[in-house]
C-alpha cells in the first residue's frame, strides 16, 4: 500500500461548479502536510500548505483529519486555469512523500 | 525562478549506457532531494541530502543509482547499466526550512531506448 493515496482521476467538472479532492497517508507520525499542483510537462509547485485548523486561500481549502488520517482540498468557482494534477504530499521526518496525483479537467 | 538549476534538460542514452544527471540549487540551500517521476505517476523520492551528508537513500531503486554531494552544493544523480525502466523525469529539488515548501528544477526528461 502506497503511503499516501488519491484518487487518480480525472474529475471532469464544468466551469463555476465547486470540486473536491480527497487523500489519505498512512503513516500516522507525519508532521506536515500540503498540496502542490502540477502542470503538465512542468514541475510541481506549492498550492497551499494544510494546518490542522484548515486553512483557506482565495477559492481554495484544504483541510486536515488527524485522527483519520485524510486530507481534503476544495475548489470554489473553479476555471479553466484550474486543470492540472493536484498532489498530495506529506512530510515525514524530513522525507517528503507524494501521492499519484488528481488531475482534474475543467470545461468550458 | 525556483532557485535550481537542472541539466541536461534532455537526455536519450542507449540501454545499458550510463548517464549523470547535475543539479545545482542556488548558494547557501541545506537540504537537496532527487525525485524520479514517471508519466502518469506522482514524484517518487529517492535520496536525500543536508549539505554534503546523504541522510536518506531509501528510495534509490536498486544499486544501479547513486548520487552524490561532495562540497554540499552540486549534486550528482549517476545511473549506471541504463535500463527501459529508468525512464522518467528526474526532478531536483531544494527545501525552505521554515515553511517545509519544495522547489524544484525543471527536471531532467531520460529516454532510455
Amino acid at each position: 500500500r502506497k503511503e499516501v493515496e488519491q484518487d487518480p482521476g480525472p474529475f471532469n467538472v464544468p466551469e463555476g461548479a465547486t470540486v473536491a479532492f480527497n487523500c489519505t497517508y498512512s503513516n500516522s507520525a507525519s508532521q506536515s502536510f500540503f498540496w502542490y499542483r502540477q502542470d503538465c510537462r512542468k514541475e510541481p509547485k506549492l498550492l497551499m500548505s494544510v494546518y490542522s485548523s484548515g486553512n483557506e486561500d482565495g477559492r481554495f481549502t484544504a483541510q486536515l483529519n488527524r485522527a483519520s488520517q485524510y486530507i481534503s482540498l476544495l475548489i470554489r468557482d473553479s476555471k479553466l486555469s484550474d486543470s492540472a494534477t493536484y498532489l498530495c504530499v506529506v512530510n515525514r521526518d524530513d522525507k517528503i512523500i507524494f501521492g499519484k496525483g488528481t488531475r482534474l479537467h475543467i470545461l468550458p | 525562478g525556483a532557485g535550481v538549476s537542472q541539466s541536461p534538460r534532455y537526455k536519450v542514452a542507449k540501454r545499458g549506457q550510463d548517464v549523470a544527471l547535475r543539479c545545482d540549487p542556488i548558494s547557501g540551500h541545506v537540504s537537496l532531494f532527487w525525485y524520479q517521476q514517471a508519466l502518469g505517476q506522482g514524484p517518487e523520492f529517492l535520496t536525500y541530502f543536508q549539505n554534503e551528508a546523504q541522510l536518506d537513500k531509501s528510495g534509490l531503486p536498486s544499486d544501479r543509482f547513486f548520487a552524490e554531494r561532495p562540497e554540499g552544493s552540486v549534486s550528482t544523480l549517476k545511473i549506471q547499466r541504463t535500463q527501459q525502466e529508468d525512464s522518467a523525469v528526474y526532478l531536483c529539488a531544494r527545501n525552505d526550512p521554515n515553511t517545509g515548501e519544495l522547489f524544484f528544477g525543471e527536471g531532467s526528461r531520460l529516454t532510455v531506448l
